[in-house]
Formats: structure tokens, sequence, C-alpha cells
């Protein structure tokens, strides 16, 4: 599975957009991004998931460039609810028995007024 | 559509008793995942298993911890003889069978195991 490098924390105010970068410069062909967001004593929630190029949803977009050794998940107009642990994920679904996640310490995003 | 289910929520023992973790995945899901959170750390996988089956158990210690998924009835987690250093949270997770597409997992609400 590649390993991913995150920011440990990041600060912003509500309103603005924010954008978390996570390198993986061992990805593998076959392997997806997956974003994750867990809020306190709760379990991970999916955000976005993508190969290559844009993905986008009402939550979330995710950029990847051609060479795919780096992602960013990018946060519209950021509110307090937004705050949050940030976790970015690479594997393909097949190795290791299946869809076995491998979560490194994510990012931790605080808003404020 | 009812999410993932895990109880109980808290759950308190003294060092040396057991610990059973219930999670019963979302309706048609077929496969379960159990993580553990230590505070301040991301999740760490266990245990990947399908009804009657585990598929991967990796992540889970050699000793004092086991899975099932029965036919019938939740997954359980089991921790025997535990020690302050089994306190976490325990995450349950479940999916349907997995393809060449990573599929989303869904998280219950955790477990929070506190041994005194």
């Amino acid at each position: 599975l590649a390993k991913t490098t995150q920011p440990i924390s990041m600060d912003s105010y509500e309103g603005q957009e924010v954008n978390i970068t996570c390198s993986h410069n061992n990805i593998a062909t076959n392997d997806y991004i997956t974003w994750y967001q867990q809020f306190p004593s709760q379990g991970p929630r999916f955000i976005i998931q993508g190969y290559k190029t844009k993905v986008t949803n009402e939550v979330a977009s995710l950029f990847i460039p051609a060479d795919r050794k780096s992602s960013t998940l990018s946060l519209p107009r950021v509110s307090l609810s937004d705050t949050a642990v940030y976790y970015c994920l690479v594997g393909d679904g097949l190795t290791g028995g299946g869809n076995k996640l491998t979560f490194g310490t994510g990012t931790q995003l605080k808003v404020e007024l | 559509n009812a999410g993932v289910m895990q109880n109980p929520r808290h759950l308190v023992r003294r060092r040396g008793q057991e610990a059973r973790l219930r999670c019963s995945p979302m309706k048609g899901h077929s496969h379960v995942y159990w993580y553990r959170q230590l505070p301040e750390e991301g999740l760490k996988f266990m245990v990947y298993l399908q009804k009657e089956n585990i598929i991967d158990e990796s992540g889970m210690p050699k000793e004092r911890f086991s899975a099932e998924f029965p036919k019938e009835g939740p997954s359980i987690l089991r921790i025997q003889q535990v020690v302050r250093g089994d306190s976490a949270a325990y995450f349950c997770a479940s999916s349907p069978p997995p393809s060449g597409v990573p599929y989303e997992q869904y998280f219950g609400p955790g477990t929070r195991l506190t041994v005194t």
C-alpha cells in the first residue's frame, strides 16, 4: 500500500476555501485515492474518491495531477462544522484481502469565525 | 436504511476481564472490518471478515484478540484478559464485496473501551 504524507494541521476561517494536499509518491497503477473525514468521537465518513484528473461531488473536489504522486482535497466555503480530521488513503481495494484501509494521522482542520 | 450499529458505545472493564464488542453491518453488506484507534492516532486495521469466514486478520494481536461474523447475528470482537493498553476506540465498518474499484466503507460510531 502506498504511503501518504499530509500536513498535521491547518487553520482556516469560515467562508474560505481550504485545500489539503496529500503526497503519495509510490502510488501504484491500480491505486485509487480516497478521502475520509472524522469528527471527534465518531467513525470516519467517506468524502470523495478519484483515480485521475478531477472529481467533484456535493461536498468537495479532488484534484489529481497527471503523475498522480499527489492529490488535493478542496473544501469550498468551509464552516465551523467542517472542523475535523481529514485522512488521505491510497489503495486498490484488492491488495491484502479486500478493502483494508490504512489510515495515517490525518490533517486536523480547524475552522474559526 | 439503518447505518452500521455498534454496542455498547462505552465499555469499562477491569484488568483481566473480557470485553465483547458487537457490530451489525448495514443492510445488504456482507463484509465487516474492525479498526482500533488510540488517542491522537489514526485508525489501525485489525481484521476483515465475511459471514463465517475471516479473510484477513493481519492486524490482530496474536494473543487475547479474536473476531467472528456468524451466519446469523452481529460480528463480535472479543478481547480476553484485557490490559490497560487495550483502552481505545474500536470502530467497525461494513461494505459490499470488494471489486476493482475500492468501495467506500461505512463506519459505526465506535465502542470506547476503558480498562481500569
